[in-house]
């Protein structure tokens, strides 16, 4: 299955600022996924990334607070924009390894907002 | 739309003994695909089994095994002989193939501790 790196691993911003993630995969993937995992919570997705084309975002989420990037079929990025402390969660990318073997998921990057 | 429900929200058991972890969605789709994921402290989701809805026989991976029961939508999680590294948030997560592209959605999650 797919390797996927993903930086930073955490990071503690101040409020109003904004953070990049990073997702590098070891093979080309159609698709890219980033969800949010807050504190205690279960995972929802953010929006789905296309390689060439623009992100389709998921109902409560736009583009305008989280840009996604897709430049190739190997990386992607996910900007949290103008921070707040209700954004501190875990955020993770993922990709499509067919039906039969599900997600696989990057080791996701903890976002402190103070 | 499609839901998953974990009702169990933490859970304990004594090392090398069995546990059981309780899953159930809606769907009216006939076709889809449900999936265990292990999330240790690490953060890191890890695929723990797969079934497919097409398949009556119940998957099983090493100590990992569910019983999938289509027609009550259950599928529930046994670990067998549990170990000190199976201490994480387990998630129950159902997947469908809907306008191009998968589809996940996730259980609330159960907190398991496997006590020495």
């Amino acid at each position: 299955s797919a390797v996927i790196s993903q930086k930073p691993s955490r990071d503690i911003c101040q409020r109003g600022t904004s953070l990049t993630i990073q997702c590098q995969v070891d093979s080309q993937v159609t698709m890219m996924f980033w969800y949010r995992q807050q504190p205690g919570q279960s995972l929802t997705l953010i929006a789905t990334a296309n390689q060439g084309s623009e992100a389709t975002y998921e109902s409560g989420f736009v583009i305008d607070k989280f840009p996604i990037s897709r430049p190739n079929l190997t990386f992607s990025t996910l900007t949290v924009s103008n921070m707040s402390p209700e954004d501190s969660s875990i955020y993770l990318c993922s990709v499509a390894q067919g039906a039969r073997y599900g997600y696989t998921f990057g080791s996701g990057t903890r976002l402190t907002v103070v | 739309a499609q839901t998953v429900t974990q009702s169990q929200p933490e859970m304990s058991v004594q090392e090398a003994e069995t546990v059981t972890l309780s899953c159930t969605y809606d769907t009216s789709e006939n076709n889809y695909y449900l999936f265990w994921y292990k999330q240790p402290p690490s953060r890191q989701m890890i695929l723990v089994i797969r079934q497919e809805a097409y398949k009556q026989q119940n998957a099983t991976e090493n100590r990992f095994s569910v019983n999938f029961q289509k027609a009550a939508k259950s599928f529930s999680l046994k670990i067998s002989d549990s170990q000190l590294g199976d201490t994480a948030m387990y998630f129950c997560a159902f997947m469908k193939f809907t306008s191009g592209t998968y589809k996940y959605i996730f259980g609330t999650g159960t907190r398991l501790k496997v006590l020495a």
